[in-house]
C-alpha cells in the first residue's frame, strides 16, 4: 500500500459525459501529480500541484482540469469525455517536487472506459 | 528535456535465475534521480527504488539492485532470485532535482519492459 488513496478504481461512462477522479496523497505529501496511461501513449504526465497551487502543465488537454484543495486531496475532471480518453489515470504524491531522494509514490489507478 | 530508453520490450527469466533490465537515459540536468516502478497485471504501480545521481553508491532494496553507471547514462535493474510474482511490466523514470524549489519536475518514463518469469 502506497498511501495514496484514488478512487473510483473503475468507471464506465458514455461518450460527451463528465466524470471527477479523485486522489488523496500520502500523508505529509503536498506535491501531487496526475498521469495518463493507455496503450499507444504509455504513461503522459498532465499536470502537477504542489501545496494548492498548479506547478506545472503536461500533455492535458483542455477539457482536462484539475485542482488540489487546502486539505491536499485532488481531484481531475474529464469533461466531453470521447472514447480516446479510456484510460488508467494515475494520481502520485511526494513530499516536494524538487529535492533529491523525495520519491513519487503512485496509486493503485483509476481505469475508465468511455463507451 | 530527459529521455529515458528501456529496449527490452520483453524478457523471460527461470524462476530463482536473476535478471537485468536495461534502462538508459540522457539528461542536461548537473543533478536527477532514476526511479524503478513495477506494474503487475492488476494496473498499480509500484515503488522499487531509487538512485541519485550524486550517490556514490549502488541503491539495493532487498531482492532489487540498480546499477548506475553515470558515465554511460545507464540505471539497469538487477532483480536476484526471480519470483513468479515479479513477472510485470517494469518502468525506468527519471526527474531532475532542485536545490531551490523552483519549477516542476516531474517523471519521465520509459515504455517499459515486460517481464516473465517462467517455471
Amino acid at each position: 500500500d502506497s498511501g495514496v488513496t484514488q478512487t473510483p478504481k473503475h468507471l464506465i461512462t458514455a461518450t460527451g459525459q463528465r466524470v471527477t477522479l479523485r486522489c488523496s496523497p500520502r500523508s505529509g505529501d503536498l506535491s501531487v501529480y496526475w498521469y495518463q496511461q493507455s496503450l499507444d501513449q504509455g504513461l503522459q504526465f498532465l499536470i502537477q500541484y504542489y501545496n494548492g497551487e498548479e506547478r506545472a502543465k503536461g500533455n492535458i488537454l483542455e477539457r482536462f482540469s484539475a485542482q488540489q484543495f487546502p486539505d491536499l486531496h485532488s481531484e481531475l475532471n474529464l469533461s466531453s469525455l470521447e472514447l480516446g480518453d479510456s484510460a488508467l489515470y494515475f494520481c502520485a504524491s511526494s513530499v516536494d517536487h524538487t529535492a533529491p531522494g523525495n520519491t513519487i509514490y503512485f496509486g493503485e489507478g483509476s481505469w475508465l472506459t468511455v463507451v | 528535456a530527459q529521455k529515458i530508453t528501456q529496449t527490452q520490450p520483453g524478457m523471460f527469466v527461470q524462476e530463482k535465475e536473476a535478471v537485468t533490465l536495461d534502462c538508459t537515459y540522457d539528461t542536461s540536468d548537473p543533478s536527477y534521480g532514476l526511479f524503478w516502478y513495477k506494474q503487475p497485471s492488476s494496473g498499480e504501480m509500484i515503488f522499487l527504488i531509487y538512485q541519485g545521481s550524486y550517490d556514490q553508491q549502488n541503491a539495493t532494496e532487498g531482492r532489487y539492485s540498480l546499477n548506475f553507471q553515470k558515465a554511460r547514462k545507464s540505471a539497469n535493474l538487477v532483480i536476484s532470485a526471480s519470483q513468479l510474482g515479479d513477472s510485470a511490466m517494469y518502468f525506468c523514470a527519471m526527474r531532475p532535482h532542485s536545490y531551490s524549489g523552483a519549477g516542476s519536475y516531474q517523471l519521465t518514463f520509459g515504455k517499459g519492459t515486460k517481464l516473465s518469469v517462467i517455471p
